[in-house]
C-alpha cells in the first residue's frame, strides 16, 4: 500500500542551525501538508501546499519556515534558524484527487526534531 | 469558527472496562468530515474512522464504536472491553470538502488502560 515517508525519523540540532525535514508523499497526490506536535500537545497545522505554492499557512509558520517541492517527488520543510521551541514532532501529510471529497489525509510517521 | 473540543484530557480505566471519548465540534459548513486518530507511544498517527456530515449512522468495528450526532455536534468514540494495547492518545479531527482544506485537530485524550 502506498505510504508517505519522512526522513529523518529523529534529528538533533543546535539552536540557530538550519534543518531540512524531508517527505515523499504518495506519488499521485496533489495536496501536501506539514503539521507540528510539541511533546504532549495537540497536532497543529503549519502549512498546506498545492500547485507549487502555499495555499494556507498558520501563525506558527513564520519567516523562519519555508516549504519546497524541488523535484516533483520530495516535499521539504526548512527551518532556517532553529529555536528551542521548534523541538517537536513534524508530520507530513498528503491527499489525492480521490480524497478531495472525503477529506482524508495520509500521514507520514513523523520526524522528531530536538533543538539543544 | 471551526473548532474541535475534546474536554477529557486524560482517562484512566482498568482493563475490560468500557470507555467513551468525547468530541464536540463547531462549524457553520454543512458539508464536513470527522475523523478519529490514535497515537500510540511510538508517535505515529493511526487513522481509525472517517464520517461525513450526511451520514449519521453509528458504526461498530470490533470493540470500537462511534456515535455521530449532528444535533449536539458530537462524534463520540467508545471502546468496549478495553485492553492495555488501547493505551494511547486519541485525537478527533474535522475537515471540509475541497482538496486543500486542512485537518483541524482536537487537543487529544490520553487513555491509560491498566491491567
Amino acid at each position: 500500500e502506498p505510504e508517505v515517508t519522512q526522513t529523518p525519523s529523529h534529528q538533533v540540532t543546535q539552536m540557530g542551525q538550519e534543518v531540512i525535514l524531508r517527505c515523499v508523499p504518495i506519488s499521485n497526490h496533489l495536496y501536501f501538508y506539514w503539521y507540528r506536535q510539541i511533546l504532549g500537545q495537540k497536532v497543529e497545522f503549519l502549512v498546506s501546499f498545492y500547485n507549487n505554492e502555499i495555499s494556507e499557512k498558520s501563525e506558527i509558520f513564520d519567516d523562519q519556515f519555508s516549504v519546497e517541492r524541488p523535484d516533483g517527488s520530495n516535499f521539504t520543510l526548512k527551518i532556517r534558524s532553529t529555536k528551542l521551541e521548534d523541538s517537536a514532532m513534524y508530520f507530513c501529510a498528503s491527499r489525492g484527487r480521490r480524497e478531495e471529497n472525503t477529506g482524508e489525509l495520509f500521514f507520514g510517521e513523523g520526524s522528531r526534531l530536538t533543538v539543544l | 469558527a471551526q473548532k474541535v473540543t475534546q474536554a477529557q484530557t486524560e482517562i484512566s480505566v482498568v482493563e475490560k472496562e468500557d470507555v467513551t471519548l468525547d468530541c464536540v465540534y463547531e462549524t457553520r459548513d454543512t458539508t464536513y468530515y470527522l475523523f478519529w486518530y490514535k497515537q500510540p507511544p511510538s508517535g505515529e498517527l493511526v487513522f481509525l474512522i472517517r464520517r461525513n456530515s450526511f451520514d449519521e449512522q453509528n458504526e461498530i468495528s470490533g470493540r470500537y464504536s462511534w456515535n455521530f450526532q449532528k444535533s449536539t455536534s458530537s462524534f463520540n468514540f467508545t471502546i468496549t472491553a478495553s485492553q492495555v494495547v488501547d493505551s494511547a492518545v486519541y485525537f478527533c479531527a474535522l475537515t471540509f470538502s475541497g482538496g486543500y482544506n486542512k485537518l483541524i485537530f482536537g487537543a487529544g485524550t490520553r487513555l491509560a488502560v491498566h491491567p
